[in-house]
């Protein structure tokens, strides 16, 4: 059975860093790309990062460009967020969605339960 | 980047009615389109992709069809199960891979 477990969500000030990772079970972790998607309170989906299945090639929206930093340990089964200067508005509920081919693009085929990311002082 | 624009915001329809969903993009995304389901509390899940072809597992009612900037959901006979959030999703070319804000079908 496919399983993704996201963790390290939590409440975090303004401006502060936090790491969230996502690890998968269930299928061959290596062959398949995978993403985070993050979900506002009472809105809608936005897709945030992704990155190939050999962790060589990473994509992120723009208004997280240079804040977020997507990585993948495959001996680990494991794909991280690393947020650094977070801001109000990047509060959500963070999916890890995996993507069942090399490369990062959609469609997404399996997606965790989300963690939440709350950046409030 | 490419922006998606779902309609309606908001579907009102009766069980065993049929529900159409639309969904409009920017500029042309092919048929590189996937639609997902979302309730209350819980992750989305993949209905469709590549516009019209239905995931493994997912009821026939689910159909999806277009190309090019205009796509529809098709819901034929609506079961309880599948009053919920649809969300389209494109990934045409390179990112961002934007998502449409949702419509929502509700229980008329």
């Amino acid at each position: 059975e496919v399983q993704l477990v996201e963790s390290g969500g939590g409440l975090i000030q303004p401006g502060g860093p936090l790491r969230l990772s996502c690890a998968a079970s269930g299928f061959t972790f290596s062959s398949y790309a995978m993403n985070w998607v993050r979900q506002a309170p009472g809105k809608g989906l936005e897709w945030v990062s992704g990155i190939d299945s050999s962790g060589g090639d990473t994509y992120y929206t723009d208004s997280v460009k240079g804040r977020f930093t997507i990585s993948r340990d495959n001996s680990k089964n494991t794909v991280y967020l690393q947020m650094d200067s977070l801001r109000a508005d990047d509060t959500a509920v963070y999916y890890c969605a995996s993507a069942p081919r090399a490369r990062a693009d959609p469609p997404f085929d399996y997606w965790g339960q989300g963690t939440l990311v709350t950046v409030s002082s | 980047e490419i922006v998606m624009t779902q309609s309606p915001a908001t579907l009102s329809v009766s069980s065993g009615e049929r529900a159409t969903l639309s969904c409009r993009a920017s500029q042309s995304v092919s048929d590189s389109l996937a639609w997902y389901q979302q309730k209350p509390g819980q992750a989305p899940r993949l209905l469709i992709y590549g516009a019209s072809a239905r995931v493994t597992g997912i009821p026939a009612r689910f159909s999806g069809s277009g190309s090019g900037t205009e796509f529809t959901l098709t819901i034929s006979s609506l079961q309880s199960e599948d009053f919920a959030v649809y969300y389209c999703q494109h990934y045409y070319n390179w990112p961002p891979w934007t998502f449409g804000q949702g419509t929502k079908v509700e229980v008329k």
